[in-house]
């Protein structure tokens, strides 16, 4: 099993320039979600997915977009690279999209993002 | 999801036990408390986690208080290996966005030699 993959590890981008974050797991996980963490901070929530097709916003969703056309992947873009965007971005995924206890969080190895 | 109060940094000495403390007052009964680790250039793992009852697992040992506004990660033989930010996290157990993890600063762990 790879569990959750991320590329590219590294990236640097110009200002305005767009790219996408692949992320992908192979244990049919419905939901998966993107993070990113700031020097010394914790991890906050971009955007997330309870299954293929579904997606919505988490705590700060500006300047990025996702979309879920397989259970296996969940790209994340950003339009328009701003230098608030540098950050390192972990991809996770879990089993279980209602109520229950199967709540161990797969995350990725992280993109590593530079805008300059 | 209740809020979650950890000490920034803690020490320990190698093969010694390690006390990690959290703080979820606002907690509710319907929430899981939840453990993570991030080593150094990694993403976190899932450590433990638990509702009511004290929890053991190959990694670790999870002590809730009675009243649930508490819990304590228990490392029981340190290792320089488990040098990382521990989050602790109160997760409903619903579904959708109200099953989404939020991390707070969590607490850097030092081991010594």
């Amino acid at each position: 099993n790879a569990g959750v993959t991320q590329t590219p590890k590294f990236q640097v981008l110009k200002t305005g320039q767009s790219m996408t974050l692949q992320c992908a797991q192979d244990m049919n996980h419905e939901y998966m979600s993107w993070y990113r963490q700031d020097p010394g901070m914790g991890l906050r929530l971009i955007h997330y997915s309870v299954g293929a097709g579904i997606t919505d916003q988490g705590e700060v969703p500006n300047g990025y977009n996702v979309s879920r056309s397989t259970t296996e992947d969940f790209p994340l873009r950003l339009l328009s690279a701003a230098p608030s965007q540098t950050s390192v971005y972990f991809c996770a995924s879990r089993t279980g999209v209602g109520g229950g206890d199967s709540y161990e969080q797969y995350f990725g190895p992280g993109t590593r993002l530079t805008v300059t | 999801d209740a809020k979650t109060t950890q000490p920034n940094s803690m020490e320990s000495n190698e093969e010694e036990p390690v006390h990690l403390p959290c703080n979820h007052s606002t907690i509710s009964g319907t929430d899981y408390i939840h453990w993570y680790r991030q080593l150094p250039s990694q993403g976190p793992e899932y450590v433990i986690h638990g509702l009511t009852s004290n929890v053991n697992n190959r990694m670790a040992s999870l002590a809730i208080a009675e009243d649930r506004k508490s819990s304590t990660l228990i490392l029981h033989r340190a290792t320089l290996r488990d040098a990382a930010v521990y989050y602790c996290l109160a997760r409903r157990n619903y579904g959708g966005s109200q099953g989404n993890l939020i991390f707070g600063k969590g607490t850097k762990l030092s081991v010594k030699p």
